[in-house]
């Protein structure tokens, strides 16, 4: 089983700040996903990325397959981005498991 | 509909009781996934359907948690004969295909007292 690691658990920044977090895994995936978690529950897509770089207004996200490492950078932090931040990553090969989490990166990003 | 819903949101049930969590998928998805969130923790992996099929199970806690999508398109999670650990966020996802982008639900807060 992958084991996903992300880092830090909690983050505290202030509005305006570059906000890296940090995800690795220890088995070789088919595509790794950034997802961000509000209060309530609901989870939203971010990224999905089998290699190099990916950007999306403020967010840009990145893999190494080789160092089976992946960062998720917020550009010009606002309060409104925080959130807890997951990765999460999807089984090579032909096999149907679902994706396997990380625990979360819990940001607050304060004005 | 224009993404996946679950319902209910939230849910209060007495130990013993059993429950019925929905989840309708993007239409057109084929694979859904249903996921146990704990208090604190990232997800965890329940069962996964292509169409109608049931392709893995291996997540399922124990036999009280039956899943189905009879038709390939709705999907209900049943818990039967809740216990308190059984508390927790399910989450039910679809996307596509297998390994495409997946789009998640609101998730329902199930408190067993």
């Amino acid at each position: 089983k992958n084991e996903v690691e992300q880092s830090p658990q909690n983050l505290t920044a202030q509005e305006g700040e570059f906000i890296t977090i940090n995800c690795s895994y220890s088995v070789g995936i088919s595509a790794l996903h950034w997802l961000q978690q509000h209060p309530g529950g609901g989870i939203v897509s971010l990224f999905m990325l089998s290699s190099g770089k990916k950007k999306h207004g403020r967010l840009i996200a990145t893999i190494n397959i080789q160092e089976k490492h992946s960062s998720l950078h917020i550009t010009a932090s606002h309060p409104r981005d925080s959130a807890v931040y997951i990765c999460a990553v999807g089984p090579r090969g032909g096999g149907a498991d679902g994706l396997t989490f990380g625990k979360g990166t819990h940001l607050i990003i304060q004005p | 509909g224009a993404g996946v819903s679950q319902s209910p949101r939230y849910k209060v049930a007495k130990r013993g009781q059993d429950v019925a969590l929905r989840c309708d998928p993007i239409s057109g998805h084929v694979s859904l996934f249903w996921y146990q969130q704990a208090l604190g923790q990232g997800p965890e992996f329940l069962t996964y359907f292509q169409n109608e099929a049931q392709l893995d199970k291996s997540g399922l806690p124990s036999d009280r948690f039956f899943a189905e999508r009879p038709e390939g398109s709705v999907s209900t999670l049943k818990i039967q004969r809740t216990q308190q650990e059984d508390s927790a966020v399910y989450l039910c996802a679809s996307s596509l295909r297998w390994n495409t982008e997946a789009f998640f639900g609101q998730g329902t807060r199930l408190t067993v007292v």
